[in-house]
């Protein structure tokens, strides 16, 4: 069975400080990993995703993250927050027949002047 | 390029009434097709995907159905609306490329209250 765990609920930085987003995955395999983002009453982008190539991947809006295997963890980072970036993230695997998705629970991420 | 249409963007609907939500995708072709719903204060869940025509595959029994009449729309209906139905719909769409794993792009969504 493949989970995801979202560690933080919520996450609230500075704007101009570093941004740290944390996700880790389980799954009898490397499953594809995403993060998308969704602004209040809006449908969700992706911002990224991960799908065996490069273990670093980078996103729109300044976004990366990078995939590790030995931690099982798919960490969401940018170098220095805008307050356009507060929004709830979602950490995502994809795997299986039919392109099943399986959901964190999100980080609301707070951007404070 | 690729576009997803939901509507209607929003919904205010009594207990017991009817329920259509419609969307349809642009700019691809044989799409797979999915409706998920998201609880206040909760993540995503997988109500119904499509891989073709006709084809429904249901992840949650509950009081709600899809229909996929044509190949780049997707409709959710129910026949009697619950309370516990309110909720923000979004559908989403993946290239079909059998087994490989693709992205899926979400609509803009449609935030349902019922009453």
């Amino acid at each position: 069975a493949q989970s995801v765990t979202q560690l933080d609920s919520h996450v609230s930085v500075s704007e101009g400080t570093p941004v740290l987003l944390r996700c880790n995955y389980s799954s009898s395999y490397s499953p594809s990993l995403f993060w998308y983002v969704q602004h209040p009453n809006k449908g969700l982008q992706l911002l990224l995703k991960y799908t065996s190539a490069a273990t670093l991947v980078k996103g729109i809006n300044g976004f990366e993250a990078e995939f590790k295997k030995s931690e099982t963890s798919f960490h969401l980072t940018k170098p220095s927050a805008h307050m356009s970036d507060a929004a709830e993230y979602f950490c995502v695997a994809l795997t299986g027949t039919a392109s099943k998705l399986t959901f964190g629970t999100g980080t609301r991420l707070q951007v404070t002047l | 390029s690729q576009t997803i249409h939901q509507w209607p963007a929003t919904l205010v609907q009594p207990v017991g009434s009817p329920l259509s939500l419609e969307c349809t995708v642009e700019g691809t072709s044989n799409p797979n097709l999915y409706w998920y719903r998201q609880a206040a204060g909760r993540g995503l869940q997988l109500l119904f995907y499509s891989v073709g025509i006709g084809q429904i595959s249901s992840e949650v029994p509950q009081n709600l159905s899809a229909s996929r009449p044509q190949d780049r729309q997707f409709i959710l209906s129910s026949k009697k609306l619950l309370l516990s139905d309110s909720g923000f719909y979004l559908c989403a769409w993946s290239v079909s490329r059998g087994l490989s794993q693709e992205t899926q792009y979400f609509g803009p969504g449609t935030r349902l209250l019922v009453l």
